[in-house]
Formats: structure tokens, sequence, C-alpha cells
């Protein structure tokens, strides 16, 4: 089973406006960690903003915030205010608690494509 | 403070050729972490070593392909007789040991290995 599902393969905004990335996923940890990563064409994976499944509170980082509905096992990226160099790849991510090598399990991803 | 680093950007070969990559982490991290990322997916999760051991190996890391981290620094990919399959970008991360919550521990990613077989 899937444990991390983006189901939008691709998305527009026009700038300036609000968007928003869909995540859900799944995992029977009590402790795990959500990542969102940003990957511009040249490819590095940029770190966004984190969510860790014990806060009470969601995640915010600038014009990003996290909207975590545990119950709904759902971690949705909010981009305020777009811009046109927030036109990339964006990735939710997950860290199990339980598993000691910490790796990430990555969904498989929203393109993002502001436009003028 | 430097980044991770990867090295080459980009590597171009002939099937059945053995190619080798590396891998600079951010200094004193130590952890470090190799993924596969194919086209239109996100990275899946390859190896894993803590310090100079390697604590896990993922399934898709085949009997050709190996992975070393001498010394606990750097560390290098290697894989070998290369298959068309193996056309992907080779990421690596590294990440510092946190004691009190290694669950929200960041991963700071290279800029990776384009690699394409021919």
């Amino acid at each position: 089973a899937q444990k991390i599902t983006q189901t939008q393969p691709g998305m527009f905004v026009q700038e300036k406006e609000a968007v928003t990335l869909d995540c859900t996923y799944d995992t029977s940890d009590p402790s795990y960690g959500l990542f969102w990563y940003k990957q511009p064409s040249s490819g590095e994976m940029i770190f966004l903003i984190y969510q860790g499944s014990y806060d009470q509170q969601n995640a915010t980082e600038g014009r990003y915030s996290l909207n975590f509905q545990k119950a709904r096992k759902s971690a949705n990226l909010v981009i305020s205010a777009s811009q046109l160099g927030d036109s990339a790849m964006y990735f939710c991510a997950m860290r199990e608690g339980m598993d000691s090598s910490y790796k990430l399990i990555f969904g498989s991803g929203t393109r993002l494509l502001v436009r003028p | 403070d430097t980044g991770v680093s990867q090295d080459p950007r980009h590597k171009i070969t002939k099937r059945g050729q053995n190619v080798t990559f590396r891998c600079d982490p951010i200094s004193e991290h130590n952890r470090l972490y190799w993924y596969r990322q194919t086209l239109g997916q996100g990275p899946e999760f390859l190896t894993y070593f803590q310090n100079e051991a390697q604590l896990e190996k993922s399934r898709l890391l085949s009997d050709r392909f190996s992975a070393e981290r001498p010394k606990g620094s750097f560390s290098t990919l290697e894989i070998q007789r290369t298959e068309q399959g193996d056309s992907a970008m080779y990421l690596c991360a590294s990440s510092p040991r946190q004691v009190v919550s290694e669950v929200d521990e960041e991963q700071f990613f290279g800029p990776g290995t384009r690699l394409t077989v021919l």
C-alpha cells in the first residue's frame, strides 16, 4: 500500500494567489514526521516545512503552512501569495519513528506552475 | 558551511560499464542516505549509513550496487554492469544525529548525479 499519496500530478495557480497541494499518508506508527520538499528543475531537494505527529498546531514557515488533519491522515501544503519562482515539483514525505534508519518515504509529487 | 556535494553531476555511460558516484555530506553529519529518483517519481530509499556502518539496504539495491562510507565521511555508490533501467537521478542526503527527537531531523540533500545508460 502507498504510504504517501499525492493525487495531483499537476497544478496551476495565478501569481499572488494561494494554492493547496494535497498529501495523504498511511502509517500505524504513533510517532512520525511529515515533510514537504521543493524540487526545482535544477534537481536539488529544498526542505520547506515539517510537522510532527504530536504537534498540536499546524506548522508555518513564511508563505508555507501545513494543514495537518491527523484523523484524516492528511498533511496538505498551502502556499500563500504564489510567486513565479514557486514553479517546481513538490514532494510530501514521511518518516516513521519505529524505522531505525529514519529514512524518508516520498510521494510521487505535484508539479506546480505559477502563471503570471 | 557548505552543503552536501555530489560528483559527478551528470554521467553518461554505455550498458555494461561500471560507474561510481561520490557524495560528500555536511561536515559532522553522521547519517548518510542514498536515494534514487526516476523520471516523474519521488525519491526512493536505497541505503543508509550511520558513520561508517551501512545499517540498512533497500531491496532496490541489487547485487550490482555497492555503497561504502570509509572513515564515516564521504560515501561512494558503485553500479556494476549498468543496465538501461539504472538511468535515474541518484541523490545523497545527510543529517546530524539528534539525541532528543530523531523523527523530526531534517535531511539535507545534495544536487544529485543524473545517470544515463545508453
